[in-house]
């Protein structure tokens, strides 16, 4: 079985250029997270869908991040524009459903360097 | 979320039991507490959760005390492949709030 797919791995961009991340969760998932982890630190959890519903955006920088979940399958994370602060690893993850919440599968990461 | 403390590092020998202490002095009745690990360049990695009886799986077990104000994740042999970052969660919510972990590397 196909694990938690992300694209691309690593992505190096000046500051103010926009940047998109994808995500193909494991199959069957209905629950779908991105994450954003800092050199040093723990994930933070950014946004939340229960298949195409954001259901916890509350830390996402909304002013120049924005994400979406067409179908309630893949998801695309975007920020726009970049800024030095943003670089970091970017990591989905996907759950079962709302009662297997807790136990979720990660992807690889995206490795984002604004410069 | 319960707030959990973990030691910011430690080592164990290739072969040796690896036992991971963590805190969780403020988790509530109804709060599990989950393990995961995150290996060098890659997404953390359930391990294994529980609620007041230890547990035990493939990976790992996990020891919570009757007070269930700590808990310690037990590896029975550590290989050079269990060197990873382990962060203990208490969760009762639907989000999973990470802390800084344990850096835990096995030495040959």
């Amino acid at each position: 079985e196909a694990g938690v797919v992300q694209s691309p791995r690593y992505k190096i961009i000046e500051k103010k250029q926009p940047v998109a991340f994808w995500c193909n969760p494991i199959s069957g998932h209905n629950t779908l997270y991105w994450y954003r982890q800092n050199l040093g630190q723990g994930p933070e959890l950014l946004i939340r869908y229960e298949n195409e519903e954001a259901v916890d955006d509350s830390q996402l920088p909304k002013d120049r991040f924005s994400a979406e979940r067409l179908k309630g399958v893949d998801s695309t994370l975007k920020i726009q524009p970049a800024e030095l602060g943003d670089s970091a690893v970017y990591l989905c993850a996907s759950s079962l459903d709302r009662r297997t919440a807790a136990i979720q599968f990660f992807g690889p990461g995206t490795r984002l360097t604004v410069l | 979320d319960a707030k959990t403390t973990q030691p910011p590092s430690m080592d164990c020998a290739e072969g040796r039991a690896a036992n991971l202490p963590c805190n969780h002095s403020t988790i509530s009745g109804n709060e599990y507490v989950y393990w995961y690990r995150q290996i060098h360049s890659q997404g953390p990695q359930y391990i294994i959760h529980g609620l007041k009886n230890n547990e035990t799986n493939e990976m790992a077990s996990l020891i919570i005390t009757e007070d269930r104000k700590s808990s310690t994740l037990i590896l029975p042999h550590a290989t050079l492949r269990d060197t990873a970052v382990y962060y203990c969660i208490g969760q009762g919510g639907e989000k999973l709030t990470f802390g800084t972990g344990t850096r835990l590397t096995i030495i040959p």
